[in-house]
């Protein structure tokens, strides 16, 4: 399994608080990502890395913000938590290359962070 | 924009049936995923699927790409209880950035 871990994996909090969560990887792979799994949604993107400092936007950005500031590091913040940011957060890694070697550029997942917003 | 269609959304099957998972997307790619989801867990790899024409099998399940249909299929073939699960489709945008756009998932339910 791709070392990929999560910071919580449960959270409770309030309305109008900041949440940050943590995603640790140890591949030392180039791009990391955060996306929110709700029903009916699947997967939606909320921002991605491509380097250190390096981030930008998903589909589902607003009222998020992310920052790396090391390769094996990517933060999600939740400045002012609201009941709609209530989800399921995956952080994932992959190193995508242009060559055709199988497998090179799938994704892996982290095990997830429960994310309650009240 | 880069969208992903699955269908169906939801399958119930009984175990020995095959059955096959769809997936369209609407903008050029050349790189299509299958990820599986088990209830309450993390996802995980399945296939890579880069190329025009492209099949992978793994088990009791087969992958193929058609890019010029803009089109994937998950089939599976005798299935067994073990199968039930979440399967969803990701395709790798070529814009020159680096996301991936994911389907909303078939949630499949196989019975004894």
């Amino acid at each position: 399994d791709a070392g990929i871990t999560q910071s919580p994996r449960h959270k409770v909090t309030e309305t109008g608080t900041p949440v940050t969560l943590r995603c640790h990887q140890t591949e030392n792979h180039r791009y990391m990502y955060w996306y929110r799994q709700d029903p009916g949604h699947g997967l939606r993107l909320i921002h991605y890395s491509y380097g250190v400092k390096d981030t930008d936007k998903g589909e589902v950005s607003d009222g998020y913000s992310v920052s790396r500031s090391k390769t094996e590091d990517f933060l999600l913040t939740l400045e002012s938590a609201t009941s709609s940011q209530t989800s399921v957060y995956f952080c994932a890694i992959s190193e995508r290359s242009d060559s055709l070697a199988p497998n090179t550029d799938t994704q892996y997942f982290g095990p997830g962070t429960r994310l309650t917003v009240l | 924009e880069l969208k992903v269609e699955q269908n169906p959304l939801f399958l119930s099957m009984q175990e020995g049936k095959n059955y096959t998972i769809y997936c369209n997307y609407s903008t050029t790619s050349d790189r299509l995923y299958w990820y599986r989801q088990d209830p309450g867990k993390s996802l995980e790899s399945l296939f890579v699927l880069l190329s025009n024409g492209a099949v992978k099998q793994e088990g009791r399940l087969m992958a193929s790409l058609d890019t010029k249909a803009r089109l994937s299929t998950l089939h599976i073939t005798a299935a067994v209880h073990d199968l039930s699960a979440t399967y969803f489709c990701a395709v790798a945008s070529t814009s020159g950035t680096y996301k991936y756009i994911f389907g909303t998932g078939t949630r499949l339910k196989v019975l004894a």
